[in-house]
């Protein structure tokens, strides 16, 4: 069975500062990644995705993405963070082939970007 | 090009009720995913629709049913509903192909229905 790994329910990051949303997955054979961003009394929206080639991925909003195959991690990253940033984070997993092609999501990390 | 449109946004109903949800899925997409979201968790998938046909199912009872119309539009009903069924119930559309496995598309979500029951 596959599944996603969200190790912090909350992330706080100054205004400005990096940050990182840790994400671990289990799968068999090779994954597809994803990234989604929820705010608030609103439905998902797509950030980024894996799903072969360059392990470093760039999405929206200047978010990106490291694709670590020996630490199953897809750690979601920003250089600088904005307080408009601040929202509920989900990671995705689903099976390059065979399996279920259904992602599985993690239960979210809620980040916090203080002025 | 329309996004994912979800009705009713916000009901609430009471234990036994049955409730139907709707959802119109983005221009071009053949594919409806619906999960729910109860409150503080992740998405939980309960099933899919390819071109009008059940094409994947998670852990949920036979009550949570579903179909999808020739315009690709879908429906899920819930029947005896149960206080645990309240949730945000999340609809996503894609484009899917016939070899399912090649999807490597993300989801196009709607902005959900939040159910309440009482």
């Amino acid at each position: 069975a596959q599944s996603v790994a969200q190790p912090e329910d909350q992330v706080n990051v100054a205004e400005g500062n990096p940050l990182t949303v840790k994400c671990t997955y289990s799968v068999s054979g090779n994954p597809y990644l994803f990234w989604y961003v929820q705010y608030p009394n609103r439905g998902l929206q797509f950030l980024l995705k894996y799903i072969t080639g360059d392990n470093l991925v760039k999405g929206s909003y200047g978010f990106e993405a490291e694709f670590n195959k020996s630490q199953t991690s897809f750690h979601l990253k920003k250089p600088s963070a904005l307080v408009s940033d601040s929202a509920l984070y989900f990671c995705a997993v689903r099976a390059a082939s065979g399996g279920s092609y259904i992602p599985t999501f993690g239960r979210g990390t809620s980040l916090i970007v203080h002025p | 090009e329309t996004g994912v449109t979800q009705s009713p946004t916000h009901l609430i109903k009471t234990r036994g009720q049955q409730v139907t949800l709707r959802c119109s899925s983005q221009s071009g997409h053949n594919t409806v995913s619906w999960y729910q979201q109860a409150l503080g968790q992740g998405p939980q998938f309960i099933f899919q629709y390819y071109r009008e046909e059940e094409n994947g199912r998670g852990n949920f009872p036979p009550r949570f049913s579903g179909l999808q119309f020739p315009n690709y539009s879908s429906e899920l009903n819930v029947n005896a509903l149960e206080l645990d069924d309240s949730a945000l119930y999340l609809c996503a559309s894609s484009q899917g192909t016939s070899g399912r496995a090649r999807d490597t598309g993300e989801l196009f979500f709607g902005e959900g229905s939040r159910l309440t029951v009482l």
